[in-house]
């Protein structure tokens, strides 16, 4: 397809569980966002690749939460020991961002995920 | 650190009504602004953008200002349809920090009513 595409739509797990969120950027673009956004509450920023590399991983919440983007295309995120207060819904985004210029982001639809 | 602070929800209005809604911020340096619109069961989509001062990003017959004295990028709507219906983020990007992640509001849900 021609977007940002994300799977699971949705996931239910258990606390304690691992769980594994998934991105496919849109093609030829070498950034890649990760957001979480909790109900009520705009996106939260979590992590940033440029190309295969983590630019920027200000925004993991703590080390139970990691993500990988191994040939600088699809992305995985991570999350060892899910807890209730990890539900949200994930949303990922990419840009062409090239050098020196401001690119727009495009989201995916997001994977909603629910701990009890 | 950087932040955007808009206007609270929920917004309900009529058809044909004119659309304010307030967006303020923080931040260093020279960031570049954003709205976004999230409709009913769809993903986050770009409105608008403005990159420097005093530029005017408009779409949809939407139209925000980026306005640095007042810190502001007010979005507006001279006549609201209620396929507007949605909720509307304001947000910024800062280069500054060398990642160009976007800081979000807390989103205003607007209702329009036929």
């Amino acid at each position: 397809g021609a977007g940002v595409s994300q799977t699971p739509s949705n996931k239910v797990t258990e606390k304690g569980k691992y769980v594994e969120l998934r991105c496919d950027p849109i093609s030829g673009h070498t950034a890649l966002y990760w957001y979480r956004q909790s109900l009520g509450q705009g996106p939260e920023f979590l992590i940033y690749f440029q190309g295969t590399g983590a630019a920027d991983d200000s925004g993991l919440p703590n080390d139970r939460f990691f993500a990988v983007r191994p040939e600088g295309s699809v992305s995985t995120l991570k999350i060892q020991r899910t807890e209730r207060g990890d539900s949200a819904v994930y949303l990922c985004a990419s840009s062409l961002s090239l050098s020196g210029q401001e690119e727009t982001q495009y989201f995916g639809p997001g994977t909603r995920l629910l701990v009890l | 650190g950087d932040s955007v602070t808009q206007m609270e929800g929920p917004v309900t209005l009529s058809e044909e009504a004119f659309l304010t809604i307030n967006c303020t911020y923080t931040a260093t340096g020279y960031p570049s602004l954003f709205w976004y619109v999230q409709y009913p069961g769809e993903g986050l989509q770009l409105l608008l953008k403005a990159t420097k001062a005093d530029d005017k990003g408009s779409n949809k017959g939407f139209e925000a200002t980026y306005r640095k004295e007042t810190t502001s990028f007010h979005l507006e709507k001279g006549s609201v349809q209620v396929s507007d219906s949605a909720v509307y983020f304001c947000a910024l990007s800062n280069s500054q920090g060398g990642s160009e992640k976007l800081v979000f509001g807390k989103g205003t849900k607007l209702t329009v009513n036929p």
